[in-house]
């Protein structure tokens, strides 16, 4: 099993909701990722986590709120969203913590903040 | 600081034909590692291949091959015989080789593959 599974797989809410993304693998992947991806261009890293531990936080705004509540999941807290943070937000596991391993993707969240 | 130039932006081939999609990188790090990733309509970006920065033999997988040349700074993609289910944005990615950067990947623009019949 190579599955990173995201729900929702679209999202629609408004500038004042609080919503949430969640990520699952089962692979014993010890790092799982955030990236987000605008309309035709590539993905951007957003946080890592290694260990159940952030690790790498990208400059992210802090209406992204990562949380990670054991090895196989991973969560993206959203609030107080903005109309240019409609994209296309991938989750990704790799086996090592080490630069150099390949990641694993999900189908990603369209999400739309209207 | 790290770059990945993927210099084709679209390319439309009919099938059958063969393609090559160019990524030039550059990196400061003597210790490196290239990706190919595809991305279907569907989203999800699917691994194709990583690349050490000491392993400069080329790799071929099926219709897929792959041409690493340091001296160049390039990792260039060829598909043989190309088919309508290739058609895709193809990323080239770059990441560094450190303990805790995980796949902290540096990603070209992609290049968006449309394959024809």
């Amino acid at each position: 099993d190579t599955e990173v599974t995201q729900t929702p797989k679209h999202l629609v809410m408004g500038m004042t909701n609080k919503k949430s993304l969640k990520c699952e693998q089962h692979m014993g992947h010890r790092a799982m990722y955030w990236y987000k991806q605008k309309a035709k261009k590539p993905p951007e890293l957003m946080f890592v986590y290694s260990y159940e531990k952030l690790s790498i936080n990208e400059s992210v705004p802090s209406r992204f709120s990562p949380e990670c509540p054991n090895s196989s999941l991973l969560n993206l807290h959203l609030h107080a969203l903005q109309p240019e943070d409609s994209a296309l937000y991938l989750c990704a596991s790799s086996q090592e913590v080490t630069g150099g391993t390949e990641a694993f993707f999900g189908q990603g969240t369209r999400l739309t903040v209207v | 600081a790290q770059k990945v130039t993927q210099a084709q932006t679209e390319i439309s081939v009919v099938e059958k034909e063969d393609v090559t999609l160019d990524c030039v990188y550059e990196t400061r790090d003597t210790t490196y590692y290239l990706f190919w990733y595809k991305q279907p309509p569907s989203g999800e970006l699917v691994f194709l291949i990583r690349r050490n920065s000491f392993d400069e033999q080329n790799e071929i997988s099926g219709r897929y091959s792959w041409n690493f040349q340091k001296s160049t700074s390039s990792f260039n993609f060829t598909i043989t015989a190309s088919q309508v289910v290739d058609s895709a944005v193809y990323f080239c990615a770059l990441s560094e080789a450190y303990t805790g950067t995980a796949s902290k990947l540096t990603f070209g623009t992609g290049t968006r593959l449309q394959v024809t019949l």
